[in-house]
């Protein structure tokens, strides 16, 4: 059975204080990780996937890395509309993959 | 373009009614998903439509539950006889094909008093 673990479960940053956010997985045969923002009230923002181990990949102020069994999400001089809840899911192999497998979530507040 | 829709956004109802909660995904996205998420849990896969091809109805948690799609666009979630274990928020996705990144709705917050 696929898993996956976030971590923290919240995380309280200043303005400008970069930091990263862990999604530990398992899976037997790893298509793809996602990760996704969602806003309170919201559903979920596709942000990045990954497909192999050593694969990165940049958007504004966040930058999301892979090995065989994390992921990080970097958070770059973070600004407070970056608060949110950030969720990674993993897509496993075989009949069912499109059955993406969800952490709980790092909820992350940027205090100005 | 519009993204997907969910309506109503907000639903209360009373212990043992039924509901229905209605997904209109993106248009020319052939594969649509429902997800439940619960306080404090994670997503929660329910069932899958690829095109005209049958549902996976796998992650539906007991017969109250049931889903179809009409004309391969417009989706619509049944929950029979609801219990207050069904308050949840309940989200629904498309993509363009299965492994594409999955486009969210808003989500209904179905209470159940």
């Amino acid at each position: 059975e696929d898993q996956v673990t976030q971590s923290p479960e919240a995380l309280r940053l200043q303005e400008g204080e970069s930091s990263s956010l862990n999604c530990s997985y398992t899976v037997s045969g790893l298509r793809g990780l996602f990760w996704y923002r969602q806003d309170p009230g919201k559903g979920p923002e596709f942000l990045f996937t990954l497909y192999s181990a050593g694969e990165e990949k940049e958007k504004e102020r966040l930058k999301a890395t892979l090995t065989k069994k994390e992921s990080f999400l970097h958070i770059t001089a973070p600004k407070p509309e970056d608060s949110a809840t950030y969720l990674c899911a993993v897509q496993g192999p075989g009949a069912g993959s499109y059955q993406l497998t969800f952490g709980k979530g790092t909820k992350l507040s940027v205090i100005p | 373009g519009a993204g997907v829709s969910q309506s109503p956004s907000n639903k209360v109802t009373e212990k043992g009614k039924d509901v229905e909660l209605r997904c209109d995904p993106i248009s020319g996205h052939t594969a649509l998903y429902w997800y439940r998420q619960s306080l404090g849990q994670g997503l929660e896969f329910l069932i899958y439509f690829q095109g005209n091809s049958a549902p996976d109805k796998s992650g539906l948690p007991s017969d109250r539950f049931s889903a179809e799609r009409t004309g391969g666009s417009v989706s619509t979630l049944t929950i029979q006889r609801t219990q207050q274990e069904d308050s949840a928020v309940y989200l629904c996705a498309s993509s363009v094909t299965t492994n594409s990144p999955l486009h969210f709705g808003n989500g209904t917050r179905l209470t159940v008093t």
